[in-house]
């Protein structure tokens, strides 16, 4: 089974600042990482992904995930927040190999203050 | 830039009622999926469908659920007695394959809520 683990249930970071939105994951083969952001009555948005190749992963408005194999981790990062980076962010894992449904973490609530 | 579209944005229905939820697929995607968010939790898979059969389900999608792609562009999500419990936001997604680690397009959501 694989499982998708979020601990934080909200960030709080001050506009300006960097922001680490933290995920760890559980799968009995090799993962395909997936975040994934929600605003307020929205549907889910596609940010980045890691498939295999380097660790550190950039995406969509200046956004990177790092892989970290040995700390089963693939934390979200922004070296400079935004008010407009508030949302809903999920993690989410599938396999690699054969077919596999994307599973998502609890999601993480970014609060950015100006 | 191509998107998921689903309908209706928001449902009203009485507990034992019927509800069909559509959605159209970005217009190349091979593999389509039912996920739901109840309110404050996380999202979570119902189904996977692809060459007009379902290819994975979860615990929740059980016999009160079923999905169809009745033509070439619909892909609708049934539920035949809905419950008190099925009040939620449903989502569509569609994806172009499995390979590459093919990521999910979602929709907007359908609003579910159940009286």
């Amino acid at each position: 089974a694989q499982s998708v683990a979020q601990p934080e249930d909200q960030v709080n970071v001050a506009e300006g600042n960097p922001l680490t939105v933290k995920c760890t994951y559980s799968v009995s083969g090799n993962p395909y990482l997936f975040w994934y952001v929600q605003y307020p009555n929205r549907g889910l948005q596609f940010l980045l992904k890691y498939i295999t190749g380097d660790n550190l992963v950039k995406g969509s408005y200046g956004f990177e995930a790092e892989f970290n194999k040995s700390q089963t981790s693939f934390h979200l990062k922004k070296p400079s927040a935004l008010v407009s980076d508030s949302a809903l962010y999920f993690c989410a894992v599938r396999l690699h190999s054969g077919y596999s449904t994307l599973t998502f973490g609890k999601g993480t609530m970014l609060l950015v203050s100006p | 830039e191509p998107e998921v579209t689903q309908t209706p944005s928001h449902q009203v229905t009485q507990m034992g009622q019927e509800v069909i939820l559509r959605c159209v697929p970005i217009s190349n995607h091979l593999y389509f999926y039912w996920y739901r968010q109840i309110l404050g939790q996380k999202v979570e898979f119902l189904v996977s469908f692809y060459n007009n059969e379902i290819s994975e389900k979860s615990e929740i999608f059980d016999d009160q659920f079923s999905v169809e792609r009745p033509d070439g562009s619909n892909f609708t999500l049934k539920i035949r007695s809905t419950k008190l419990e099925d009040s939620a936001m449903y989502f569509c997604a569609s994806s172009e394959g499995q390979g590459l680690g093919g990521e999910l397009f979602f929709g907007e959501g359908s609003r579910l809520t159940v009286l």
